[in-house]
């Protein structure tokens, strides 16, 4: 089975400054997607971005981007420029069994509380 | 466009009891999926439905079953209620035929089990 392990239950960042969120995960598998989901007070979960395995290329979504290291199976967050409103709850997950489709269930990480100091 | 909507938002239930959650998925989607986030965790994947099927089922017990109709609605059915139950439960939609594809979560039903 697939586990995902978030190490850091909080981190704290001021304003405007960049902050890296640390992901491992363990699996056998090839071929898999990677995400990071962030969820605020409200609760409603948000995907912030996803990464294939297949690409080399680490994904980038304006201020957020990935490094991911297959190799090391380690998929960090890095968020630059931290705005109030990125203070949550992140979440790390993974979904597998890519090849021919399919269900796709996701595993959670316990997550990382942001907390942003203005 | 409506997002995944949930309901209710909150119930509380007494041990032994049975309860109902029910999810609408984001207009498009086929496919359902429900997960349990108890207090301070991450959530943990109960089931996934895609034509009025059970597809895949995470590690709980049969106490926890789901239903989907052919509006693509889904229903999660919780019996015989343990303390240990009371969690925030999650809903997500997606659609089957993209790989990949991002599951689009609702707020969620807070069930608290006295």
């Amino acid at each position: 089975a697939q586990t995902v392990t978030q190490s850091q239950p909080e981190m704290s960042v001021q304003e405007a400054e960049t902050v890296t969120l640390s992901c491992t995960y363990d699996t056998s598998e090839s071929d898999y997607y990677l995400f990071w989901y962030k969820q605020p007070p409200s609760r409603q979960m948000i995907l912030v971005i996803r990464q294939e395995a297949y690409k080399q290329q680490n994904a980038t979504e304006n201020r957020f981007s990935v490094n991911f290291q297959k190799a090391a199976k380690s998929f960090s967050l890095k968020i630059s420029d931290s705005q109030l409103g990125d203070a949550a709850m992140y979440f790390c997950a993974y979904r597998g069994g890519v090849s021919g489709g399919g269900a796709d269930g996701l595993t959670f990480g316990k997550g990382t509380h942001l907390i942003i100091q203005p | 466009d409506a997002g995944v909507t949930q309901s209710p938002t909150h119930l509380i239930k007494t041990r032994g009891q049975q309860v109902t959650l029910r999810c609408s998925p984001k207009s498009g989607h086929d496919t359902v999926s429900w997960y349990q986030q108890a207090l301070g965790q991450g959530p943990q994947f109960i089931f996934q439905y895609y034509e009025e099927e059970e597809r895949q089922r995470g590690n709980f017990p049969d106490r926890f079953s789901g239903h989907q109709f052919p509006n693509y609605s889904s229903e999660l059915n919780v019996n015989a209620l343990l303390l240990g139950d009371s969690a925030l439960y999650l809903c997500a939609s997606s659609w089957w035929g993209l790989v990949g594809r991002e599951q689009f979560f609702g707020p969620g039903t807070r069930l608290t089990v006295l």
